[in-house]
């Protein structure tokens, strides 16, 4: 199985500075179609889970484009360019190129 | 509107079995692969497992440490999808979260609880 490793799993932040999270993968996420695999998804408190980014870059629908995607092959980031409040909550990454796994999860709180 | 919506779960002894419905409206069933995502009580996603939608064969896959206990299926007649646990062990208490993935499209419902507990 694909082994997915976040970090840091706490990240205290500042409204209005950027935010990092890397996840690394045991295997690459490269599909010989040119994709990678990898999914990044938030949970608020007291919700369900909600995508935000797909195939390691692209948004989804309605996510503000203060979030980006990047990486290739077993590493990737997530990055928030001005962090806001309604930015606190649980982060996760996710492959999609054996079955699924999700990392263990960022938890994004204001400092 | 799209809703999931996830029933079915409650207190249950170890060693009985449950099965989870999940029933969908607002967009085409058929189309999506159906997930199921557990989260233990203060802990973070384990992916469960999905079926596809009939377009890719319909077929099964499972994450290891439920293989062989968990059973997915799903009625495209009714769009609802059902995970059948068997054996439950303490370990399965959570909550149990429906999700319908389209490629970039990803609806989730709001969970059903499961406890297991003599």
């Amino acid at each position: 199985d694909i082994v997915m490793t976040q970090s840091p799993l706490s990240l205290p932040v500042t409204p209005g500075e950027p935010a990092s999270i890397s996840c690394r993968s045991s295997q690459s996420l490269l599909h010989r179609n040119g994709y990678n695999y990898l999914d990044w998804y938030v949970q608020k408190p007291g919700q369900s889970p909600q995508l935000l980014i797909y195939l390691a870059s692209n948004r989804a629908s309605g996510v503000p484009d203060r979030f980006s995607g990047s990486g290739s092959g077993t590493n990737f980031t997530m990055k928030i360019s001005r962090v806001e409040a309604e930015d606190v909550g649980v982060y996760y990454c996710m492959q999609a190129a054996q079955t699924r796994t999700f990392g263990q999860g960022t938890k994004v709180e204001i400092k | 509107e799209v809703q999931v919506v996830e029933s079915g779960g409650g207190l249950v002894q170890p060693g009985r079995s449950l099965r989870l419905s999940c029933t969908t409206s607002g967009f085409t069933f058929g189309d999506f692969a159906m997930n199921w995502v557990r989260q233990a009580p203060g802990k973070g996603l384990e992916w469960v497992g999905f079926i596809r939608g009939k377009t890719y064969g319909g077929t099964t896959e499972y994450a290891a440490s439920v293989k062989g206990r968990f059973t997915i299926s799903r009625d495209d007649s009714k769009s609802i999808a059902y995970l059948q646990i068997n054996s439950l062990k303490t370990e399965d208490t959570a909550l149990y979260y429906c999700t319908a993935r389209w490629n970039y499209i990803d609806h989730w419902g709001q969970g059903t609880l499961v406890t297991v507990s003599s």
